[in-house]
């Protein structure tokens, strides 16, 4: 069986302050790991992904996703936010070795504040 | 590149009724996907085709939910008839194909459904 968690629903950071939008996963065999953000009124737009190689992912518009294996986590990051990355953070995975497809997480509400 | 198209933008029914759902993938892409979303829930997969062949329509229910992708391109997603817990936004995604570095969705604006 293959989930992921968002532990928190909300996430408030100040403009100009790091932030981190936390994913955790569940998969047997090795994850394919992915970060979606939804705007207002827009689609999920795909930001970044982990499929094998460096544990150090970078994405779209500044930001970064950190692979831990042995902690099972894939955490979003960004060194200093802007008041434009406000929006909906969504975290999906899927088990390479499964026919599943992608599981996706129930999202993060990232709010940057000015 | 045109993104992936879907209409209507919005809809709302009463319980009973029918309502269907248009989808134009990304021109090229194999793979589609149609997903519901209920609010403040991540994304579930309805059913997934790649061209014109059903993949997986595991979580589709299939009582009152039909889709069909004609000759490979456009999508129809229907639900006959409507309940009330079918309020949510149906999704529209593609991709170039499945595996690895093709695994990367992009995703419509999608119907924001309301059944009253």
């Amino acid at each position: 069986a293959q989930s992921v968690a968002q532990p928190e629903d909300q996430v408030n950071v100040a403009e100009g302050n790091p932030l981190t939008v936390k994913c955790t996963y569940s998969v047997s065999g090795n994850p394919y790991l992915f970060w979606y953000v939804q705007y207002p009124n827009r689609g999920l737009q795909f930001l970044l992904k982990y499929i094998t190689g460096d544990n150090l992912v970078k994405g779209s518009y500044g930001f970064e996703a950190e692979f831990n294996k042995s902690q099972t986590s894939f955490h979003l990051k960004k060194p200093s936010a802007l008041v434009s990355d406000s929006a909906l953070y969504v975290c999906a995975v899927r088990d390479d070795g499964s026919a599943r497809q992608l599981t996706f997480g129930s999202g993060t509400q990232l709010t940057v504040l000015p | 590149e045109a993104g992936v198209a879907q209409s209507p933008r919005y809809k709302i029914i009463e319980k009973r009724q029918s309502v269907a759902f248009w989808c134009n993938p990304i021109s090229g892409h194999a793979t589609l996907y149609w997903y519901q979303q209920i609010l403040g829930q991540g994304p579930k997969l309805l059913i997934q085709f790649q061209n014109n062949g059903v993949v997986d329509d595991s979580q589709l229910p299939k009582d009152r939910f039909s889709a069909e992708r004609l000759k490979g391109v456009d999508s129809t997603l229907k639900i006959q008839p409507a309940k009330l817990e079918d309020s949510a936004v149906y999704l529209c995604a593609s991709s170039l194909g499945t595996g690895g570095n093709y695994e990367k969705l992009f995703f419509g604006s999608g119907t924001q459904l309301s059944v009253l």
